[in-house]
């Protein structure tokens, strides 16, 4: 079946180690999302590829980094991660840049840092 | 701010009753959208409105969505106990970036 999925599940890393979320999906869509989501709020969007092209939402932290090689994947990178970047950390796609269809989004990355 | 706010944050109803949700955002929007979490997991897409349509309806689910007052609900009818879940509703707005912008949230609870 057609998907998203984020490896890993769950991550353990320590304040400050650099850490690394992968994302990747088979819709073959233009465009894919990280977003953050603590617990009990909202998700809140980090950045965006439109195709190789970059959008980054104003209020991400520089600490924050992504790439995305090819269409299919994409990877989160946190150079030097705090106690608040705790979080689940979710992957969605959708067609269009223009938000007027479905997001499809990846079961999530929930990450501790100790 | 275009977010939007969920009302009530908390509902726990019995299995079978009708649970509704409302939605309030601040912002002219293209459409809105409802998703469903459930605990620890990813947003699955149940449905979307655009800023066109007053009404659209998808199985057990009904959505209403009222541009006047900026404001959208969400029924679910005959609940079931796997309807237990969080549920979010995101707008697109007309102007400014085109990206969904997420409320904080229903955490609705179906008892058996």
């Amino acid at each position: 079946d057609a998907m998203v999925i984020q490896n890993p599940r769950y991550q353990v890393t320590q304040f400050g180690k650099p850490v690394t979320l992968s994302c990747s999906q088979t819709l073959n869509h233009n465009v894919m999302y990280w977003y953050q989501q603590k617990s009990s709020q909202a998700p809140k969007l980090l950045f965006h590829y439109y195709d190789k092209d970059f959008n980054n939402e104003a209020d991400t932290p520089d600490n924050f980094q992504s790439r995305r090689p090819n269409t299919s994947f994409c990877f989160l990178d946190i150079r030097s991660p705090g106690l608040g970047d705790a979080a689940m950390y979710l992957c969605a796609t959708s067609t269009r840049q223009i938000s007027s269809d479905t997001q499809y989004f990846g079961p999530g990355t929930r990450l501790t840092v100790l | 701010s275009q977010q939007g706010e969920e009302d009530p944050q908390a509902l726990s109803i019995q299995e079978g009753e009708n649970a509704t949700m409302n939605c309030s955002y601040k912002t002219s929007i293209n459409n809105l959208q409802w998703y469903r979490q459930n605990s620890g997991r990813g947003l699955v897409h149940l449905i979307l409105i655009r800023s066109n349509e007053r009404e659209k309806h998808s199985g057990r689910l009904r959505v209403t969505l009222d541009t006047s007052k900026k404001s959208s609900s969400l029924l679910i009818t005959a609940s079931r106990a796997a309807d237990t879940a969080s549920y979010f509703c995101a707008t697109v707005a007309i102007q400014g970036a085109q990206k969904l912008v997420f409320g904080q949230g229903t955490r609705l609870t179906i008892n058996p």
